[in-house]
């Protein structure tokens, strides 16, 4: 089955740097890669995804850049603002559903 | 709003007592998912229903049960709750292959 690896498990950043969280995966079949935040006592929000016939995708201040061969995703936090402080989960799996298996997070902390 | 609202917000039961937790969404989605979440970890697939269809995930254990008596609602029956199945429990929903869903607010359960 699939395994998802994610680093760094925390990480702190002063407000205005840009912020990076990196996942790998093992199973090549997979081909949708949801990243989700999830503040404290909220369920999770998916924030962006990509699939796998797209390298890069880009939303405002968020974007996630997508390696198949390697098989290495990653989120791109520019611009932070303590409002982005959160734990942030990446997943991979089939294209359909929900059916994705999640990495362990990645608590993120913006300082002002 | 379209949303998934997911009652109560906080269970407290005792070992052993069946305990039944209740999910709706407006959304109109044909998937609902019902996933465990402990602290400080991912959130883990219990299992889900595609529209009437059970999908049950290999390692979930038979306390663990589930109704979906039409589109909007869902529950989660645990049938005799240990002090290890004390966690956040969450649902959410998705369109089939319209990839990352919506999750609802969560119900954190208690096992005295």
């Amino acid at each position: 089955g699939e395994n998802v690896e994610q680093h760094p498990s925390t990480l702190s950043v002063q407000e205005g740097d840009s912020a990076v969280i990196k996942c790998t995966y093992s199973d090549s079949a997979s081909n949708y890669f949801p990243w989700y935040k999830q503040e404290l006592g909220k369920g999770p929000q998916l924030i962006i995804d990509i699939r796998s016939n797209v390298g890069e995708k880009k939303d405002q201040r968020i974007a996630v850049t997508l390696n198949k061969t390697a098989k290495h995703f990653s989120l791109h936090i520019t611009e932070t603002q303590p409002e982005d402080s959160a734990v942030y989960f990446c997943a991979a799996g089939p294209d359909y559903g929900q059916n994705f298996v999640f990495g362990p997070g990645t608590r993120l902390s913006v300082l002002p | 709003d379209a949303m998934v609202i997911q009652n109560p917000r906080y269970q407290v039961t005792q070992f052993g007592k069946p305990v039944t937790l209740s999910c709706s969404q407006t959304l109109n989605h044909n998937v609902m998912y019902w996933y465990q979440q402990k602290s400080s970890q991912a959130p883990k697939l219990l299992f889900h229903y595609y529209d009437k269809d059970f999908n049950n995930e290999a390692d979930t254990p038979d306390n663990f049960q589930s109704r979906r008596p039409n589109t909007s609602f869902c529950f989660l029956d645990i049938r005799s709750p240990g002090l290890g199945d004390a966690a956040m429990y969450l649902c959410a929903t998705s369109r089939v292959l319209q990839g990352g869903g919506i999750f609802g607010p969560g119900t954190r359960l208690t096992v005295l």
